[in-house]
């Protein structure tokens, strides 16, 4: 049962246009959202984040939405850039007695922005 | 600083064999959480450990385990390899392993059970 999912395995933008990445959750208690870009042998690093509390974290083109009446969260990137092909990955944890537990990932969208 | 290391980068087993996995976390990092890759399974948590000590464990088989040292580098043991193990292991390093912390990966071992 995929607790974090990513319905879209890939997705193709043209450069300078918006790339929308999705990602939906299924347990109420995540209350902490981040998004990982993944190169082809490399590991994932850490793109941004957003709390529960917050709805819209902003990082220079990357802008992360939550929308936690629908368990659902959106990666914004304006303007898409051909550097930015990867895969994304969404992860999310869960206060778990003061400690951080795991990151439950979703399955990731491969982005391909064309030139 | 330096970013967290992962070695080896690749290796090669055979069924049956154990194999194990190293992880130097970034300095002054505490918080060593190590995960697997596939291609069907996405990332999935191993474990995580604190100051030498497993917190936290998903939900692998006891062939999988690991240890922290006072260090806080960190290896990764798999026993009675299967073809089934092959993947990419990553290991990520915290401050302190706290909710909201974000975790730094290694670029990973990449394993292959013939």
């Amino acid at each position: 049962d995929q607790q974090v999912k990513q319905n879209s395995p890939s997705l193709s933008v043209q450069e300078g246009r918006i790339s929308i990445l999705n990602c939906d959750y299924t347990n109420s208690m995540f209350d902490y959202f981040l998004w990982y870009k993944k190169y082809p042998a490399e590991g994932p690093t850490f793109l941004i984040s957003i709390s529960s509390i917050k709805d819209k974290n902003e990082d220079g083109r990357f802008t992360v939405f939550l929308n936690k009446s629908a368990k659902h969260l959106s990666l914004h990137i304006v303007p898409s850039q051909p550097g930015d092909s990867a895969v994304y990955f969404c992860a999310a944890s869960a206060q778990d007695g003061g400690s951080q537990g795991n990151l439950i990932f979703g399955k990731g969208t491969k982005l391909s922005v064309k030139p | 600083k330096a970013g967290v290391t992962q070695t080896p980068r690749y290796l090669i087993k055979t069924r049956g064999q154990q194999v194990t996995l190293s992880c130097s976390p970034i300095s002054g990092h505490r918080s060593v959480s190590w995960y697997q890759q596939t291609p069907g399974q996405g990332l999935q948590f191993l474990f995580e450990y604190f100051s030498e000590t497993q917190r936290n464990k998903g939900n692998f088989p006891g062939r999988f385990s690991g240890r922290q040292f006072s260090n806080s580098r960190s290896e990764m043991n798999v026993s009675t390899l299967e073809l089934g193990d092959s993947a990419l292991y990553l290991c990520a390093s915290s401050s302190l392993g706290q909710p909201g912390e974000t975790q730094y990966f290694g670029p990973g071992t990449r394993l292959l059970v013939l």
